[in-house]
């Protein structure tokens, strides 16, 4: 284990469906991100948050939605998705100092299958 | 885009040689990262290098870093099997430093 933890591993749910991956870190990180990482894709930023606050949100499509309720976990609500979306996401954690970025640590990922 | 880009996109090597990849890269940055990643897992992050150095070493792995040229070499010494996997290079750039965006990868396969 990394310290980032992600849950569930797989998920295979249904366009109609509403689900939410989820992220905890214990590792007292002060930035969280959402990445999307399809088959020979670069890995794509979708969500950053800095202390709790999301400071970027790359054009994501809204049936995506991120919550982060404390510096220790964040959410990804997921609904009415599409196959295109199956995918791995990768969550991951940072410490940033007067905006300095350290090394992230990732989870192992949600490997997402929409049916 | 500041996005970095791997060189080459896949490696083939026997066990025992010397592995090389590059990165390249656009825009100015704070520093440069190198990730590796096992087949469907997440991705681990072996090595900072920061804009005012020019080579750090970490056991088998050696990253030089070239701000004029905005390039990055990861070499990984006496290769074994346990090295196959993919390898990232990430960097933040100094604009926007709550972020860092990572390249398309070198694919690494160690040959027995």
């Amino acid at each position: 284990e990394t310290g980032v933890t992600q849950t569930p591993r797989h998920l295979v749910m249904g366009m109609t469906n509403k689900k939410s991956l989820k992220c905890e870190q214990h590792l007292g990180h002060n930035a969280m991100y959402w990445y999307k990482q399809s088959a020979k894709k670069p890995l794509e930023l979708m969500f950053v948050y800095s202390l709790e606050e999301r400071v970027e949100n790359n054009s994501v499509p809204s049936r995506f939605s991120p919550e982060c309720p404390n510096s220790s976990h964040l959410f990804l609500h997921l609904h009415t998705l599409q196959p295109e979306d199956s995918a791995l996401y990768l969550c991951a954690s940072s410490h940033q100092i007067q905006g300095t970025l350290y090394g992230y640590t990732f989870g192992s990922g949600t490997r997402l299958t929409v049916v | 885009s500041q996005q970095g880009e791997e060189d080459p996109q896949a490696l083939s090597i026997q066990e025992g040689e010397n592995a090389t990849m590059n990165c390249s890269y656009k825009t100015s940055i704070n520093n440069l990262q190198w990730y590796r990643q096992n087949s469907g897992r997440g991705l681990v992050h072996l090595i900072l290098i920061r804009s005012n150095e020019r080579e750090k070493h970490s056991g088998r792995l050696r990253v030089t870093l070239d701000t004029s040229k905005k390039s990055s070499s990861l070499l990984i010494t006496a290769s074994r099997a346990a090295d196959t996997a993919s390898y990232f290079c990430a960097t933040d750039a100094r604009s926007s430093a709550s972020k860092i965006i990572f390249g398309s990868g070198t694919r690494l396969s160690i040959r027995p």
